[in-house]
């Protein structure tokens, strides 16, 4: 019954390659987002997504990429990784609106080597 | 721009003091500010927000539009109160939430 899931929990890959994340939300909410949580801790959003329209954080490189599915569903593609990307990536959902509270993941742990 | 700021990157305090987490933030209009909480090796959780003017925790914390804050206060810290906290703006629709840098507070025994 966990409300927003994500999967891999951790990720290890080469300089170079493509990889994905995976994440769901049975909350029956409309938006998702996806954050980038460096070493020092600083959270970072990277994209907020409903049905509509896709905010992005223009700071964010091309590689990244979001994909939605479906509502439940907001996965994150990252092309040709480099050794910047390592960090824990938290998925996040709420309810379209200012000021609804959003219901983050476990985070997944990406190691680039 | 949206933009909020917690001063101290680490905080120390002793179990049984007070504590006060302080963050500012900018916004030309009228945001929501929240204050998220990170418990060692688990997912960001809502700790509290200004609108429901609520306690949780025994935490609590007061908007001051004059002063453009928003920090967070327990008059008396416990062990478990250890984590990272995260003060948080939002906008107006259609604009994305905005963390602070994070504060990590260290209660000690």
């Amino acid at each position: 019954d966990t409300a927003v899931s994500q999967t891999p929990k951790y990720l290890v890959t080469q300089m170079g390659n493509d990889k994905s994340i995976k994440c769901e939300q049975n909350l029956g909410h409309d938006t998702m987002y996806w954050y980038k949580q460096d070493s020092k801790k600083f959270l970072k959003i990277m994209f907020s997504y409903n049905n509509k329209e896709l905010i992005i954080n223009e700071t964010v490189p091309n590689r990244f990429s979001p994909k939605s599915p479906d509502k439940a569903h907001l996965n994150l593609h990252i092309n040709s990784l480099e050794l910047g990307d390592s960090a824990v990536y938290f998925c996040a959902s709420s309810h379209t609106g200012q000021g609804n509270e959003q219901f983050f993941g476990p985070g997944t742990r990406l190691t680039v080597l | 721009a949206q933009r909020v700021t917690q001063p101290e990157k680490l905080l120390s305090v002793f179990k049984g003091a007070p504590v006060e987490l302080k963050c500012n933030y900018s916004y030309s209009g009228s945001p929501e500010l929240f204050w998220y909480v990170q418990y060692s090796r688990q997912r960001l959780q809502l700790l509290l927000r200004h609108i429901s003017r609520e306690s949780i925790k025994g935490f609590t914390a007061d908007l001051n539009k004059g002063e453009t804050s928003f920090h967070l206060k327990k008059p008396f810290a416990q062990e478990e109160d250890s984590a990272m906290y995260y003060c948080a703006l939002s906008g107006g629709y259609g604009q994305n939430f905005v963390f602070g840098p994070g504060t990590r507070l260290s209660v000690l025994p």
